[in-house]
């Protein structure tokens, strides 16, 4: 599995865009870019998934670096409801997802 | 359909107990997850099935869990001669094969005393 590198916690001020990076240089040829959330007490949440090429979805858009080394997840306006973990997970199919420590946002008014 | 369903949501256990946990995946999901989580770590991959077969189990799965699918439906996963170091968050995921997109439930609390 590939290893990835997020930063432990990061801030926004509601309504503001939050960009929160992912290292993942020993990422393979075939693997997919996911990224999953997980508010308080929940079970963790699909967010969007990209594998070469930029991607958005109504959640949040995805922006992949040429080499595939690091990607960014992009939260266009953040809102307290936002706040979460989130993780950056390279792999294949849904078979097995291999969380890491993820980046805890905290969102304030 | 109401997703992922995960029952019960809370177990307190005395220690050498067993216990089972249910999960009830998306009705039209063949693939099936496992994953336990402990306080601030993210969540580690136990074992899944395809349809009823169990096709892979993580080296976290001692032989004092067990995990079945019968009729590739629901699953229970059950520990026995439970341990304090059991006590976690387990979590259920389902997915329909060739999706990339793993939906989670609420997840079962043990806490193992």
């Amino acid at each position: 599995d590939a290893k990835t590198t997020q930063p432990n916690s990061m801030e926004s001020n509601e309504e503001e865009p939050v960009h929160l990076p992912c290292n993942h240089s020993t990422i393979s040829g075939t693997d997919y870019i996911h990224w999953y959330r997980q508010l308080p007490s929940q079970g963790p949440e699909y967010v969007i998934h990209g594998l070469t090429s930029n991607v958005n979805n109504r959640m949040a858009s995805l922006a992949i670096a040429e080499d595939r080394k690091s990607s960014t997840l992009i939260l266009h306006r953040a809102t307290l409801r936002d706040a979460a973990v989130y993780y950056c997970i390279p792999g294949g199919t849904a078979s097995k997802l291999t969380f890491g420590t993820g980046t805890r946002l905290q969102v304030t008014l | 359909d109401t997703g992922v369903s995960q029952n019960p949501r809370h177990k307190i256990t005395k220690r050498g107990q067993n216990v089972t946990f249910r999960c009830d995946p998306i009705s039209e999901h063949n693939r099936l997850y496992w994953y336990r989580q402990t306080l601030g770590q993210g969540p580690e991959f136990l074992t899944y099935f395809q349809n009823e077969a169990q096709l892979e189990k993580s080296r976290l799965l001692s032989d004092r869990f067990s995990a079945e699918r019968p009729k590739g439906s629901f699953s229970t996963l059950e520990i026995q001669r439970t341990e304090q170091g059991d006590s976690a968050m387990y979590l259920c995921a389902s997915s329909q094969l060739g999706q990339l997109e793993a939906f989670f439930g609420q997840g079962t609390r043990l806490t193992v005393v």
